[in-house]
Parts: structure tokens; sequence; C-alpha cells
């Protein structure tokens, strides 16, 4: 089974604090992404990355900025976190091959900024 | 961009009845899936449906997916109270770079025992 894990379940941060999210597969995937999801707006993609220190902007990647030094870790960082960034963040694998191209979750990471 | 929007935002059921969600969305896809999310849990992968295949069944799901109309639905057949969960559609639009998905705001279904 792919497994996806995530290095916290719940995080509490102050406004100001720089903030690591850490996200690992164990399938040997290419892909990796990092979503937000909050009530009403459902998943919105941060930075995704098809490579070892290759990433791509989503939909929201302002205020973020990501690592990919491995090809199982993917790292979602807040340089300087904020109250709008409390969130519930969710981060995903999936093969590199085009067509089928089902996304695999890690338990999500539910953080709040005070 | 929020591609895929479902549809209604929330049903509630009792258990033994038929759940039918749908999913719109705007662009030419290459494939369509559909993920259930426990409470405060992650997106688990439900079924996938390429664009040119027009009805897939897996267990007691049912999915549709109509290109002309830009639209998929997904039936939960004989519903339990364990199925309560939300749903979300994903599109894997033939414009996105590396197998990017786009999901919509997802249905909570409620079933109740």
């Amino acid at each position: 089974d792919v497994k996806v894990t995530q290095s916290s379940r719940y995080l509490v941060k102050r406004t100001g604090e720089k903030v690591f999210l850490e996200c690992v597969q164990d399938m040997d995937h290419e892909n990796m992404f990092w979503y937000r999801q909050d009530p009403g707006l459902g998943l919105r993609l941060i930075y995704f990355s098809y490579d070892v220190k290759m990433k791509e902007k989503g939909d929201i990647p302002e205020g973020y900025s990501v690592s990919r030094e491995k090809k199982e870790r993917f790292s979602l960082i807040l340089e300087s976190a904020s109250t709008n960034q409390t969130s519930m963040y969710l981060c995903a694998s999936s093969p590199g091959l085009a067509g089928d191209n089902e996304q695999f979750f890690g338990p999500g990471t539910r953080l709040t900024v005070l | 961009s929020q591609q895929g929007e479902e549809d209604p935002q929330a049903l509630s059921i009792q258990e033994g009845e038929n759940a039918t969600m749908n999913c719109s969305y705007k662009t030419s896809i290459n494939n369509l899936q559909w993920y259930r999310q426990n409470s405060g849990r992650g997106l688990v992968h439900l079924i996938l449906i390429r664009s040119n295949e027009r009805e897939k069944h897996s267990g007691r799901l049912r999915v549709t997916l109509d290109t002309s109309k830009k639209s998929s639905s997904l039936l939960i057949t004989a519903s339990r109270a364990a199925d309560t969960a939300s749903y979300f559609c994903a599109t894997d639009a033939e414009e996105n770079a590396g197998n990017m998905l786009t999901f919509g705001g997802g249905t909570r279904l409620m079933v109740k025992p």
C-alpha cells in the first residue's frame, strides 16, 4: 500500500514564526503536491513538484515556499506565518505516468496560527 | 482555480437509500476522479473515469461521465452510515501540467442509521 505521511496532525504556531510541514511518501512517486483545504473553498493547490529539486506554483503560492531535496520528501515552508494561513494542509503524491494519475493523500496537518 | 463544482453541497439520506452527487467542470479533460474524505482526514481515491468512457462501476459506486455536458455523477447505492463523508470530484484537464488535478468544493453526505 502506498503510504503518505505528514509530520504532524496538529500544529499551533505564532504569527511571524517560520513553519515547516513535512511530507514523505514510500512508493517512489515522481509527483508530489501540497494543498490547503478551507471550509467552502475545497482543496486549493499551493505548490507541486514533478521531480527532485523541481517545483511549480499552484493556484495560491503566495506566502509559501517548498523544498524537494529527495524524491520521497516534499516540504512546505511558511516563511512568516500569518493568521490567514490557519488551515488544513494536505500532501499528496502520484506516479509520473500520464493518464491514470490517482493521487494518494496523507492524513493532513491542521495548522493554527495565533 | 476551481474547475469541478459539486452539487448538492450537502445531502442527507436514510440508510439504504441511494445517494447521487453531481460534478460540473469547464474545460476538456483526460479523466475525472472521485475522492472521499472522512471528517478531519486525508482524501481517499474512489474511482477514475477516462474521457472516452461513459460509465464505470466499482462495488456500490457507479460513475457516469457526459463530456458533451461537461458533467459527471457519482451514485452510491444502498447507502450505509459508514458512507457518511465528503465526496470530491477532481479533473485532470488536458491543459494541466504534471498530472495536476483540480478539485471541486465537495458534497457533504450524511447517511442516517
